[in-house]
């Protein structure tokens, strides 16, 4: 299995405030993603890291921002959490740089806004 | 644009049965990667394979069998002899693969499979 994890793995939190979730990987790969996933929507891409500090908005970036100080950290902001961010929200690696074009996902945090 | 279109929403079998899942999907990249996801009861999401356009040829695995048609953009994925195990949500999805690309996944709304014993 592919070393990603993510944290919290659950976070029940009010409207209005900031949260922060990680995803931390330890193989090297150059490319992460943030997905949420919603039921009849699949999978959306919200940014996405293609480097360090080289980060890149997807289909859903409204209401997000990202960070990646370090190559294995991709941090995922919600300025101000709103209801409609209640989601289960994956963390992704690849490394098409290297010819590996699947991406591994971690486990999921569950994202709950009241 | 990219899409990707899972039109079964929910497919149940009994123990045994052959089942297809299709998926189509639209590009006018001439170079493109499609997948296929797992996601059982237990939420991860698991790769299960990669194919490029270049190629189609036909892949088999274990009771798992994929099929690509260019000619009619669809890459169709057959478990043979279902198990109660192959129960889950499964996911295709499309990337572009030009040179420099970053690889982003689109994926189709998935199939929820429920294979009862």
């Amino acid at each position: 299995d592919a070393g990603i994890t993510q944290s919290p793995r659950h976070k029940v939190t009010e409207t209005g405030t900031p949260v922060t979730l990680r995803c931390h990987q330890t193989e090297n790969h150059r490319y992460m993603y943030w997905y949420r996933q919603d039921p009849g929507h699949g999978l959306r891409l919200i940014h996405y890291s293609y480097g360090v500090k080289d980060t890149d908005k997807g289909e859903v970036s409204d209401g997000y921002s990202v960070s990646r100080s370090k190559t294995e950290d991709f941090l995922l902001t919600l300025e101000s959490a709103t209801s409609s961010q209640t989601s289960v929200y994956f963390c992704a690696i690849s490394a098409p740089d290297r010819g590996s074009y699947e991406q591994y996902f971690g486990p999921g945090t569950r994202l709950t806004v009241t | 644009a990219q899409k990707v279109t899972q039109a079964q929403t929910e497919i149940s079998v009994v123990e045994k049965e052959d089942v297809t899942l299709d998926c189509v999907y639209e590009t006018r990249d001439t170079t493109y990667y499609l997948f296929w996801y797992k996601q059982p009861p237990s939420g991860e999401l698991v790769f299960l394979i990669r194919r490029n356009s270049f190629d189609e040829q036909n892949e088999i695995s274990g009771r798992y069998s994929w099929n690509f048609q260019k000619s009619t953009s669809s890459f169709n994925f057959t478990i043979t002899a279902s198990q109660v195990v192959d129960s889950a949500v499964y996911f295709c999805a499309l990337s572009e693969a030009r040179g420099g690309a970053t690889n982003k996944l689109i994926f189709g709304t998935g199939t929820l499979l429920a294979v009862q014993p």
